[in-house]
Parts: structure tokens; sequence; C-alpha cells
């Protein structure tokens, strides 16, 4: 089974940086990959799909980026908001799996 | 509006059974694929199963193969996970979750969760 690596585990920011969040696929896994987000006591929220398309609703300081095996999401300006953790997962066939998450906080 | 909402989940003792369920509504349930995903307390997400819209062909994480059966009634707009010979770390809040697009993709509706907890 192909397994999906998020690094890193968890970070810390101040508001308005740049944050960059990586996802790594064991094989090829085309550009079959989701990014959501889950605030805490929340349920996971769909940011990005096909690697690159942001989900109708979602705000425009987030993207992805990345085809085959490495994937990217940026947070171009981290809001307050944005205090959450990020998976990837995989979708192109079961098992669906995901990243271990990377849980983001504000410095 | 699309809404799923999970029902069933409680506690339970180790080696017992349960059956969750999800009830869909806002689009044409028969023709998506809808899955089972799972949480343990603290933990990050698991993938636990799929079930195919139109062909209703079925997908199992290995951590749940041979102990839990999915299933659904289109009829009834209903997503079910039979679980049986539970153990404690199948402690979590189940998901029931909605494909993006009928023949796959992503998650895009979440219910809310149901929690189940394997405990003596």
């Amino acid at each position: 089974d192909i397994q999906m690596t998020q690094s890193p585990s968890s970070l810390s920011a101040s508001v308005g940086d740049r944050v960059t969040i990586t996802c790594r696929a064991s094989q090829d896994i085309s550009n079959y990959l989701a990014w959501y987000q889950q605030k805490p006591g929340k349920v996971p929220n769909l940011l990005i799909y096909g690697a690159s398309t942001l989900q109708s609703g979602v705000p425009s300081r987030f993207s992805g980026s990345g085809s085959g095996t490495d994937f990217t999401l940026t947070i171009s300006s981290l809001q307050p908001e944005d205090v959450a953790t990020y998976y990837c997962q995989k979708y192109n066939s079961a098992p669906l799996t995901f990243g271990g998450g990377t849980k983001v906080e504000i410095k | 509006e699309v809404q799923l909402q999970e029902s069933g989940g409680g506690l339970v003792l180790p080696g017992g059974s349960l059956r969750l369920s999800c009830a869909a509504s806002g689009f044409t349930f028969s023709s998506y694929a809808v899955s089972w995903v799972r949480q343990a307390p603290g933990r990050g997400l698991e993938w636990v199963s799929t079930i195919g819209g139109s062909d209703g062909s079925t997908y199992y994480a290995d951590s749940v193969k041979g102990r839990f059966t999915i299933s659904r009634d289109n009829s009834k707009n209903t997503l079910y996970l039979q679980m049986s010979s539970l153990r404690a770390e199948d402690t979590a809040t189940y998901y029931c979750a909605k494909r993006r697009i009928p023949g796959g993709s992503a998650f895009d509706c979440w219910g809310q969760g149901t929690l189940v907890t394997v405990s003596s």
C-alpha cells in the first residue's frame, strides 16, 4: 500500500507568515491528492483537491502544488483562524490513506 | 443543502458488535461513493471503508477487514457500518463522508461524527 508522509508534524508561525506543509507519497499518485483542514473540535473540511484546485469557498491564501510523489500546501499569509491540523490524502484508489497531519499554531 | 448525519455510536464491550448509520440528504445518494473515516481521541484521520455508488463495490482498511461490513440502502438514503469483534483500538469518532463527484475524488462533505467507545 502507498504511504503518505507529512512534514513537519507541527509548526508555530507568526500572523502574516508564509507557511508550507509537505506531503510525500511512497509511490506515484499523479495529482490524486487532497488537503483537509480540521480546526480543534470540528469536522474536517476540504481545502484542495487534484493537488492544486481550491475547493469553493476556501480563501485564496491557501494553495497547493505538486504531482507524482511530492506535494505542498502553502498558506501565503497565516491568519489566526488558520490554527488547525492539516491532512493530506491520496484518493486515486483504495486504501484512501491520510497523512499523519500537521498541527499549525500561532507564535 | 448536502447533509450527512451519523448515529448508532456508544459504549460497547471488547468483542462486541455495533451498527452505525449515516442518513444522507441534499444529493442523489445512489450515485455517489460514500465512506467511513475514523479518528481516535487525539489522533489523526484513518480511512476505514468505502462503498461504490453505482456498482456497490466495497473496500476496507486492513485494520478492519473481516470485522467490519459497509453497506447502503439507496431507498432510504442511508449508509451503514456493521462492526463486530470490536477492540479497544477501534475506539474513535466515526465520520461518514461523501466523495466530491460520483466517480470518486476527495471528500467534500462530512457528517458530525458518532463516538464509539470499546471498553470493559
